[in-house]
């Protein structure tokens, strides 16, 4: 069955980085594409980024843009979001989010981001 | 960016009765090319992360109860509870993938009266 297992959450001060990872299993991983949606404590979703199946496109929202990088590893079946510059209003958790046939199918559990000082 | 607007923020239903919640989005997400709406809703129970209900407007995931029907072209767009039953308090979200960003609405908070 479809798994996404997020790791790497963690408090982080505003400024510094921190990377996130997904680790998918269940599906043909090179053949699909990933996205990192996040939902601040008591909010509702935000989508942040989306890699393409090859790695070649990637795409995020505005307020993350410049700041967070995306990739993948389809030998290793990663996805990763590298933070940079962090601001308290990153702190969220991050779910992977798998795409189906243009749909985002199914979602990972998440990992919790804590942006203080 | 494409605005996704839900109604009513919240609603409380009794059990076995009718839940509508309602979705409008800024612009049309009816692509021409394929006439399919690119609009999906979500189900989100405390502690889980979301569940697909709904692709394309109207088709419901496999293994999703038939209670659950999604509706509507366009810019306005329907998910109706036939019969709301306990296990449904949830959050409910519609999302459009018709272009990029994918935006959400802001949810609705399913409650039993």
């Amino acid at each position: 069955q479809v798994q996404l297992v997020e790791s790497g959450g963690g408090v982080v001060q505003p400024g510094r980085s921190l990377r996130l990872s997904c680790a998918a299993s269940g599906f043909t991983f090179s053949s699909t594409a990933m996205h990192w949606v996040r939902q601040a404590p008591g909010k509702g979703l935000e989508w942040v980024a989306a890699i393409s199946y090859h790695g070649r496109d990637q795409y995020y929202a505005d307020s993350v843009k410049g700041r967070f990088s995306i990739s993948r590893d389809n030998s290793k079946y990663t996805v990763s979001l590298q933070m940079n510059s962090l601001r308290a209003e990153d702190t969220a958790v991050y779910h992977c989010v798998k795409e189906g046939v243009v749909v985002n199918d199914f979602w990972g559990q998440g990992t919790l981001v804590t942006v203080s000082s | 960016d494409i605005v996704m607007t839900q109604s009513p923020d919240s609603l409380a239903v009794s059990l076995g009765e009718r839940a509508t919640i309602n979705c409008k989005s800024g612009q049309s997400v009816l692509y021409s090319s394929d006439n399919k709406n690119y609009l999906a809703w979500y189900q989100q129970k405390p502690g889980q992360p979301p569940k697909l209900l709904i692709s394309w407007a109207s088709t419901r995931e496999s293994g999703v109860p038939d209670r659950f029907s999604g509706s509507g072209s366009g810019t306005d767009f329907t998910l109706t509870i036939t019969s709301l039953q306990a296990e449904d308090v949830a959050v409910y979200y519609c999302q459009q993938y018709y272009n990029t960003p994918r935006t959400f609405g802001q949810g609705t908070k399913v409650e039993i009266k």
